[in-house]
């Protein structure tokens, strides 16, 4: 059965640094790693898809590495800010057609 | 729309009662699913759709659930009986095919009192 572990669960820091989230799974046999943003009482907004063939995506300051080997993903966060606070969610595919996923990292990002 | 729409946003009902959640997917896409998600916690798994069938039903957690999508486009979460432990968002989403990104609607919050 795979599992999905999100650390850390929390993560405060003041405006301007460079943050990774990370994000580690028991089956590697996936199809595809997706990266999610949830806003407190939201639905979930898409931020990166990343395919088993990919190593990573971009978009704009965020970047998504893939290694699926090893069974992890992380997700680089440039230059944060205050607006970036949120929860951030990964969620992994296989051949089921549905997504299983961690239970986030809230982040807090302070002026 | 342009998005997945979900309704009501917010529901508050007693326990014993009946309850419906719809959905309407973004237009065009044949998958739609039902998610569930407790405070603090990772969205799970409740059904998947393909068109007008259930492709997956696994994640529904008793037969008080139940979900129906009669013409391949608006789909509608049915809930007998409510307990409190229903309380939860609910979380729909949808895409084109089966594989590629997912886009999740607001969601609708159940609390069961």
């Amino acid at each position: 059965k795979q599992e999905v572990t999100q650390i850390p669960a929390a993560l405060s820091v003041p405006e301007g640094e460079n943050l990774v989230l990370n994000c580690s799974f028991t089956d590697s046999a996936i199809y595809n790693l997706q990266w999610f943003r949830q806003d407190p009482g939201k639905g979930l907004t898409s931020l990166l898809l990343i395919q088993s063939s990919q190593r990573e995506q971009t978009s704009g300051r965020l970047n998504a590495s893939l290694d699926k080997s090893s069974g992890r993903s992380t997700l680089y966060i440039a230059a944060s800010q205050p607006g970036d606070s949120a929860t951030y969610l990964c969620a992994v595919e296989h051949n089921t057609d549905k997504l299983i996923f961690g239970t986030g990292t809230r982040l807090q990002v302070f002026p | 729309g342009a998005g997945v729409s979900q309704t009501p946003s917010n529901k508050v009902t007693e326990k014993g009662k009946y309850v419906e959640l719809r959905c309407d997917p973004i237009s065009g896409h044949t998958a739609l699913y039902w998610y569930r998600q407790s405070l603090g916690q990772g969205p799970e798994f409740l059904i998947y759709f393909q068109g007008t069938g259930a492709a997956d039903d696994s994640g529904l957690p008793n037969d008080r659930f139940f979900a129906v999508r009669p013409e391949g486009s608006v789909s509608t979460l049915k809930i007998q009986r409510t307990e409190r432990g229903d309380s939860a968002m609910y979380l729909c989403a949808s895409r084109q095919g089966n594989t590629g990104e997912l886009f999740f609607g607001e969601g609708s919050r159940l609390t069961v009192l």
